[in-house]
């Protein structure tokens, strides 16, 4: 079983509407959580952290479910702007080292 | 406005032809990684470095080096690029301790002929 896993899409949304990922992982000792974006040709960059109590952001909110190992995203009232591929991060306690999942595309259509 | 600097966008390298990639981070961060991102594979660790001179294997580490001199610089190595080394090379640097964020550079694209 790998480490993280997302299904890698794509989701095809219209604007307006909501839509969630999630990504399941598998070393129950995994401490830190994080949601990155990355468009097309660019870099990741951090769109959110994962609290275990949750949070929220605007239109977006992440959650962990500690039990089944899964973290999500929740975006709402998708924008065009949204499309992306969307990476989790998860870091396993004592250790520096952060391993991704393989992304989610998010596809909004007008 | 943070910064991670790596030295080229594009590389156009030849069979067993010796590559380095550089990677320079503004932010006093004591991590430094070194992926690679293929389709469908996403991004896999090759090495990191959590501090001067030390380094970790990361998943693929097979075929490439790492160098961390100074804190800020870190080299990923090629000792001999094959084909199957064509791929894009992200650095990224985080601070130590969980909830790092980490902050990416961005990105090599390595073509192997």
């Amino acid at each position: 079983r790998k480490e993280v896993e997302q299904d890698p899409g794509p989701f095809n949304v219209p604007e307006g509407a909501t839509v969630a990922f999630n990504c399941t992982y598998s070393n129950s000792a995994s401490q830190s959580f994080f949601w990155y974006r990355q468009d097309c040709r660019k870099e990741p960059k951090l769109l959110m952290s994962v609290y275990s109590s949750g949070n929220e952001d605007g239109r977006f909110t992440a959650q962990l479910n500690r039990a089944s190992q899964y973290i999500s995203l929740l975006i709402r009232d998708s924008k065009l702007s949204d499309s992306a591929t969307y990476l989790c991060a998860v870091n396993p306690v004592g250790y520096q080292k952060v391993t991704f999942g393989t992304g989610t595309k998010l596809q909004v259509i007008p | 406005d943070v910064k991670v600097t790596q030295s080229s966008r594009y590389l156009v390298k030849r069979t067993g032809e010796k590559v380095f990639l550089e990677c320079v981070q503004d932010m006093d961060h004591e991590n430094m990684f070194w992926y690679r991102q293929d389709p469908g594979l996403g991004l896999r660790l090759i090495y990191f470095s959590y501090d001067v001179k030390m380094k970790e294997k990361g998943d693929i580490p097979e075929g490439y080096s790492v160098s961390r001199e100074k804190k800020e610089r870190f080299s990923l190595i090629l000792e001999s690029a094959s084909t199957n080394q064509t791929s894009m090379y992200l650095c990224a640097s985080s601070t130590a301790g969980g909830f790092a964020e980490a902050f990416f550079g961005q990105g090599t694209r390595l073509t192997v002929v």
